[in-house]
């Protein structure tokens, strides 16, 4: 199974600043790999697969790089609304698929 | 617009089974996979199962093959969990995500809000 680790846990910012994210994999899953946004009592969304491609609707301020084992998703300029958490997801080598254990992105 | 509506959660017994249901619509159903995905309460979130679209291809997670079964009825647009002998660590809200493709991809695009299974004596 992959182990997804993800880093920091809780990165504190303010809006308007910078946000990366990172998220490494155990073993390499190439460029499969997704990013899903979570607020409070709502369902996860994504946000970008592939690395790279960002899903249907996502606005250009979020961007995913990387391949192989090591991965960073990155808010160009926090809005309010981007508050929340972030879970990273690999489908190189599944099953199982696996999920990170998220990274907070709060208020600071 | 997608919609995913779980239904079918609920308090149930170590042991005991739960069958959950979600009903689709907004988009072509049957050329879709579907999974389920699970979040105990406070932690992150964990792949269940998926099927293809055609539901002759399904996989599961190591923590539930062999006493979950996901199934679908194209005719009616609904992808359900049979949840047998459940445990307390079964406990958690699962969603009901879309897939990207007809065959699995694991690129879930929409998803549910989710219901809330409790497994408690």
């Amino acid at each position: 199974e992959i182990v997804l680790t993800q880093s920091p846990a809780t990165l504190s910012l303010s809006p308007g600043e910078r946000a990366t994210l990172s998220c490494r994999a155990s073993q390499t899953v190439n460029i499969y790999l997704a990013w899903y946004q979570q607020k409070p009592g709502q369902a996860p969304r994504l946000l970008i697969y592939d690395a790279s491609k960002r899903a249907s609707g996502i606005p250009a301020r979020f961007s995913g790089s990387g391949s192989g084992t090591d991965f960073t998703l990155t808010i160009s300029s926090l809005e309010p609304e981007d508050f929340a958490v972030y879970y990273c997801q690999q489908r190189a080598n599944w099953p199982p698929v696996t999920f990170g254990g998220g990274t907070k992105v709060e208020i600071k | 617009e997608v919609q995913l509506l779980e239904s079918g959660g609920g308090l149930e017994q170590p042991g005991g089974s739960l069958r959950l249901s979600c009903a689709a619509s907004g988009f072509t159903f049957n050329t879709y996979a579907m999974a389920w995905v699970r979040q105990p309460p406070g932690k992150g979130l964990e792949w269940v199962s998926s099927i293809s679209g055609s539901g002759d291809r399904t996989s599961y997670g190591d923590s539930v093959k062999g006493r979950f079964t996901i199934s679908r009825d194209n005719s009616r647009n609904t992808v359900s969990l049979q949840m047998n002998s459940l445990r307390a660590e079964d406990t958690a809200v699962y969603y009901c995500a879309k897939d990207f493709q007809s065959l699995v991809t694991a690129i879930l695009d929409f998803w549910g809000q989710g219901t809330l299974v409790t497994v408690s004596s």
